[in-house]
């Protein structure tokens, strides 16, 4: 298996809905990223797992909670998102030390907010 | 204020020429470079590059960085159609952990 995998491909909620992105590698890496692209943007890295463990957090709003329960998954859990959080939000995973970044992107997921 | 900078921005070719994107960055403490290929959707890895002066390849694809003037070029000779998308460039940076940031990429049209 040497893909990266991401439920659903599109979502659509309210400000006061809560739902959860998942993503999902087979391929032993362990380190594992979400990145938010605004449409003709390049992304936007939003945090990294590292060994389940998170190492970056790049001032992301609370309202965006990531969590790592083993090596293979990694969840982004949405609360009280708003309308310019719209995006495709994008899963990584690597290989780890010093293949940090020889990233392996899943297909995305469409976030719309109304 | 880290950066990296990719042009052109754009760039309309017919098959057969050969490309150069180009990508420059200003950033701190600088570890590696990487070239991504974003079709309709996520982006592909091309390349990581670490070492000035040691050309990556792969087929019609290759990449080098240049740490002194700080940027990298990826070259594609014998262009098709099926190369048609955004090529972005990302630099790794930071101290104790890790940075990345992406540029803006070049979008590139293959015509046939």
């Amino acid at each position: 298996d040497t893909e990266v995998t991401q439920t659903p491909k599109h979502l659509v909620m309210g400000m006061t809905n809560k739902k959860s992105l998942k993503c999902e590698q087979h391929m032993g890496h362990r380190a594992m990223y979400w990145y938010k692209q605004k449409a003709k943007k390049p992304p936007e890295l939003m945090f990294v797992y590292s060994y389940e463990k998170l190492s970056i957090n790049e001032s992301v709003p609370s309202r965006f909670s990531p969590e790592c329960p083993n090596s293979s998954l990694l969840n982004l859990h949405l609360h009280a998102l708003q309308p310019e959080d719209s995006a495709l939000y994008l899963c990584a995973s690597s290989p780890g030390p010093f293949r940090e970044y020889e990233q392996y992107f899943g297909p995305g997921t469409r976030l719309t907010v109304t | 204020e880290d950066k990296v900078v990719q042009s052109p921005l754009s760039l309309v070719v017919h098959e057969g020429d050969t490309v150069t994107l180009n990508c420059s960055y200003e950033v701190t403490n600088f570890r590696s470079l990487l070239w991504y290929k974003q079709e309709k959707k996520a982006p592909t890895f091309l390349f990581m590059l670490t070492s000035s002066g040691i050309e990556k390849k792969s087929g019609r694809l290759s990449s080098i960085l240049d740490k002194k003037e700080l940027f990298s070029i990826l070259n594609i000779t014998a262009t098709q159609t099926g190369d048609s998308a955004v090529y972005l460039c990302a630099v790794v940076y930071g101290g104790a952990t890790n940075k990345l940031i992406f540029g803006t990429g070049t979008l590139l049209a293959v015509q046939p």
